[in-house]
Parts: C-alpha cells; sequence; structure tokens
C-alpha cells in the first residue's frame, strides 16, 4: 500500500495568501485526522472525519482554517487568509474504522508563512 | 476528556545503555494505549500497542513497555540502545468505550543516543 499521501511536502507563502493541503488515506480507512505540529504546543488534533463526516472540529483554531472531505479518498485543510503563527507541519492520518486500531501518519506538510 | 502526560521533554542517553521513557495516562477506565516514534523529517509511525491480554507488549526492534492499571502508567523501555533509536517518541491512548477512534497524544519525549 502506497501509504497516507500528503501534498504539498514543503510550502512557503506570504502572509494573506490562501494556503491549500492534500491528503489521500490509506484505501479502505474510515478515519482521516488532521493534526498540527509545532514546537511549543506540540501534536495537535485540528479535525477528525468518519466516513467524510466531520465528527470533532473543536480543535480548529479559527474561521480561517478548513476542512472538506468530499470523498474517501481526499481531504483538504485550506487557512484563508495565512498568518506567519500558522507556520508548523501539518499531518493528515487516517485508520480504518475500530477502536484500537493503528493510525497510520502521512509524511506531512511542512508549511512556513513569512 | 483524556489526558497523557510524558514526565521527560528530552532524554539523553549514551550508546548501549539501557532506557525509560516515561507515560501516565488520566484515565482508569479501560484504555487502549500506544507508543508512536518519529525520525527526524517524518510522521509518525506505530511502535506498539497494548488493547488487551499480556501487560508486556514488545516491538520488532527491541523496545517494551508494561502497562501497569494501578499507577496509569505505560512506560517505554529498551534495555540497550542505538544511535539509530534517535528520534522523538510519543504516548497515545484511546478510550474505547467513549465510541471515538482518536487518539489523545502526549507531548512527545525526545531520544538523543550519544555514540
Amino acid at each position: 500500500d502506497a501509504g497516507v499521501i500528503q501534498s504539498p511536502r514543503h510550502e512557503v507563502t506570504e502572509m494573506g495568501q490562501e494556503v491549500t493541503l492534500r491528503c489521500k488515506p490509506i484505501s479502505g480507512h474510515n478515519s482521516l485526522f488532521w493534526y498540527r505540529q509545532t514546537m511549543m504546543r506540540g501534536l495537535e488534533l485540528l479535525i477528525y472525519f468518519n466516513n467524510n463526516v466531520p465528527i470533532d472540529d473543536s480543535g480548529m483554531p479559527e474561521d480561517r482554517f478548513s476542512a472538506k472531505m468530499p470523498n474517501a479518498s481526499f481531504s483538504t485543510l485550506k487557512i484563508q487568509p495565512s498568518e506567519p503563527r500558522d507556520s508548523a507541519v501539518y499531518f493528515c492520518a487516517s485508520s480504518p474504522d475500530a477502536p484500537g486500531n493503528t493510525i497510520y501518519f502521512g509524511e506531512g506538510s511542512w508549511l512556513t508563512v513569512v | 476528556a483524556q489526558s497523557v502526560t510524558q514526565l521527560d521533554s528530552q532524554v539523553p542517553v549514551f550508546e548501549e545503555a539501557p532506557v525509560e521513557l516515561r507515560c501516565n495516562y488520566s484515565s482508569s477506565v479501560s484504555v487502549y494505549l500506544f507508543w508512536y516514534v518519529q525520525y527526524p523529517n517524518q510522521g509518525l509511525q506505530l511502535l506498539l500497542k497494548y488493547l488487551s491480554g499480556s501487560t508486556l507488549v514488545e516491538s520488532i526492534n527491541g523496545f517494551e513497555a508494561e502497562f501497569n492499571k494501578s499507577q496509569t502508567s505505560f512506560h517505554l523501555r529498551k534495555p540497550s540502545v542505538h544511535i539509530s533509536d534517535t528520534a522523538e517518541y510519543f504516548c497515545a491512548v484511546s478510550d474505547p468505550g467513549a465510541g471515538s477512534y482518536q487518539l489523545t497524544f502526549g507531548k512527545g519525549t525526545k531520544l538523543s543516543v550519544i555514540p
């Protein structure tokens, strides 16, 4: 299996620009997660989808952040407008639909907002 | 809500020495427990997990962790570390009774193996 695929791997953008991060989960996985990792706050869960439906978005920082999952094989995380404090590594992860199942992470999208 | 405490943010250790990375969780109800490892510039990957049964679980690369319900702990140990074990290690917990598949992660422990 190809694993969780994220794009872009690296992005540098100017403050105020729109950023779209993309994720293709592992085929057959029903749950999809977006995490953000920073030195200050560690690993934070932003949003969790199950069967393409957002279940918990309490971790989304503010209205500038939005996430969609139009189908089982694709999800996006959008930041509009971006700010320097959004600089972080954003991870997408997926897992099969059962408690205790392993969550598989992508390699991350490294975002720098200048 | 579950919480996970990793008591040490950084652990330096000499090559071939033993190491223990500590993890405590908040809940006393049934939980699933995980250790993930993140090598530099990579995503997290599962190292080992406890779901039920034997309280001692092992990974393929020599790590082991023991579930201790009375102390709500799941410490990770290795009797002899290698340079290649240098990475950040995350403890995580999920609540099977909550009907959710989310993991709550600790803040991570950076293991540095010194030659």
